[in-house]
């Protein structure tokens, strides 16, 4: 059983455009996380949800709106899309907090054209 | 504020060779540390964390220990194997943050 799922693995759009990010893990957890990857595998924390609330939102453009309809799924909807918002997106999830393990999905590839 | 500092890459290593993977971190009080992997296409996965100073962490060959002294946690591996091949990523985390911070990632590559 996959802990935690991405879809779609890979995005290509054009600018301008607005796309959906759907994550799903079923281990149970209480927290959950959106990373930006970049080409350089630099790794950057966006969001955190716990318990469906909002408790991390990096300085993110507010065209990032991340959406949770219930612990299990964490959504990341992204408005006029712009070439620098190519990147890996990876979801992830924890029990209690981010001092347990993270769990990561398995990464979207967005390109934007 | 708290950071996590990793050895530029890409390391190339012959298999069976000695790897170490430098980490050094700041941060006030006694935060916990990881190591991460992730392996081509795929997401990071956890390798190994110590939790409080001098707490060794080991795993699938691979360790790593949690030095308060020097602020490090390196990562060591006695033979590598091809099947090593992947980016290596440390990370903190610290008390009352809702967090992990990552440090930029090695890339290592283990040739036959």
């Amino acid at each position: 059983d996959t802990a935690v799922s991405q879809t779609p693995k890979y995005l290509v759009t054009q600018m301008g455009n607005d796309k959906s990010i759907k994550c799903e893990q079923n281990l149970g957890h209480d927290t959950m996380y959106w990373y930006k990857q970049d080409s350089k595998k630099f790794l950057k924390i966006m969001f955190s949800y716990n318990n469906k609330e909002l408790i991390i939102n990096e300085t993110v453009p507010n065209r990032f709106s991340p959406k949770s309809p219930d612990k299990a799924h964490l959504n990341l909807h992204i408005n006029s899309l712009e070439l620098g918002d190519s990147a890996v997106y990876f979801c992830a999830s924890s029990e209690g907090g981010a001092t347990r393990t993270q769990y990561f999905g398995p990464g979207t590839r967005l390109l934007v054209l | 504020g708290d950071s996590v500092t990793q050895m530029e890459g890409p390391v190339t290593l012959s298999e069976e060779a000695f790897l170490t993977i430098n980490c050094t971190y700041t941060a006030t009080g006694y935060p916990s540390l990881f190591w991460y992997v992730q392996y081509p296409g795929e997401g990071l996965q956890l390798l190994l964390k110590a939790t409080k100073a001098d707490d060794k962490g080991s795993n699938k060959g691979f360790e790593a220990t949690y030095r308060k002294e020097t602020t490090s946690f390196h990562l060591e591996k006695g033979s590598v194997q091809v099947s090593d091949s992947a980016v290596y990523f440390c990370a903190l985390y610290q008390t009352g943050a809702n967090n992990l911070f990552f440090g930029t990632g090695t890339r290592l590559t283990v040739i036959p």
